[in-house]
């Protein structure tokens, strides 16, 4: 079975330094991957996802993500953080051939950011 | 502009009562999906719609019923029958039940009094 880890239940930053929120998943082939987030009472916006070809994807809101295989991962990272980018973030597996009721989430990282 | 609409947005209920969420999308997407969310959690998948008239139970399905009348609409009623209804509720759609990416409304959150 799938399954996803966001190892950090909480991360606090500073506005302006850089960021990296950690995903890692368990799948026993290369599967679609997302990250989205989700603004305190709202509901999720895709923020990218990987389905294949170059590992280093690009997302909204200056959001990029990298696939690494070796190390089953799907790393979020941003240069430099906005204080809106305070938010809960979720990490999200499919399989290739599956459906979008087969989603896995991660439990979830919060940032908070500090100004 | 096209999106999921969910329906109120805050809902309280007393215990014993059943409660009907709703969620409508004008995407024009041929599944739709009603998940759970807990603090400190990921979502959980309750209910699943590929087409019109047909649903599936999810992995959380007990104490949950939905309806699938209509393309665009796919509420969900909480029961009696749900033990810890207290939560966030979110309905999303995709395109059709071969594609992953789905797409999420603003969510409920239902609270029991």
């Amino acid at each position: 079975a799938q399954s996803v880890t966001q190892p950090d239940i909480h991360i606090t930053v500073s506005e302006g330094a850089s960021l990296e929120l950690r995903c890692n998943y368990s799948y026993g082939a290369t599967p679609y991957l997302f990250w989205y987030v989700q603004s305190p009472g709202q509901g999720l916006q895709l923020l990218l996802k990987y389905f294949s070809g170059d590992t280093l994807v690009q997302g909204i809101k200056g959001f990029e993500a990298e696939f690494k295989r070796s190390q089953s991962s799907f790393n979020l990272r941003k240069p430099s953080v906005h204080w809106s980018d305070a938010a809960e973030y979720f990490c999200a597996v499919a399989s290739p051939s599956g459906s979008a009721r087969q989603l896995t989430f991660g439990s979830g990282t919060q940032l908070t950011v500090l100004p | 502009d096209g999106g999921i609409t969910q329906s109120p947005k805050y809902l309280f209920r007393k215990e014993g009562q059943n409660v009907t969420l709703s969620c409508e999308q004008n995407l024009n997407h041929d599944a739709m999906y009603w998940y759970r969310q807990d603090p400190g959690q990921g979502l959980r998948l309750i209910y699943y719609s590929q087409i019109v008239n047909d649903f599936q139970k999810g992995d959380i399905a007990e104490g949950y019923s939905v309806s699938r009348e209509k393309k665009e609409s796919f509420p969900l009623t909480v029961t009696s029958a749900q033990k810890n209804p207290t939560a966030f509720y979110l309905c999303a759609s995709s395109i059709g039940d071969q594609t992953t990416e789905a797409f999420f409304g603003q969510g409920t959150r239902l609270t029991v009094v």
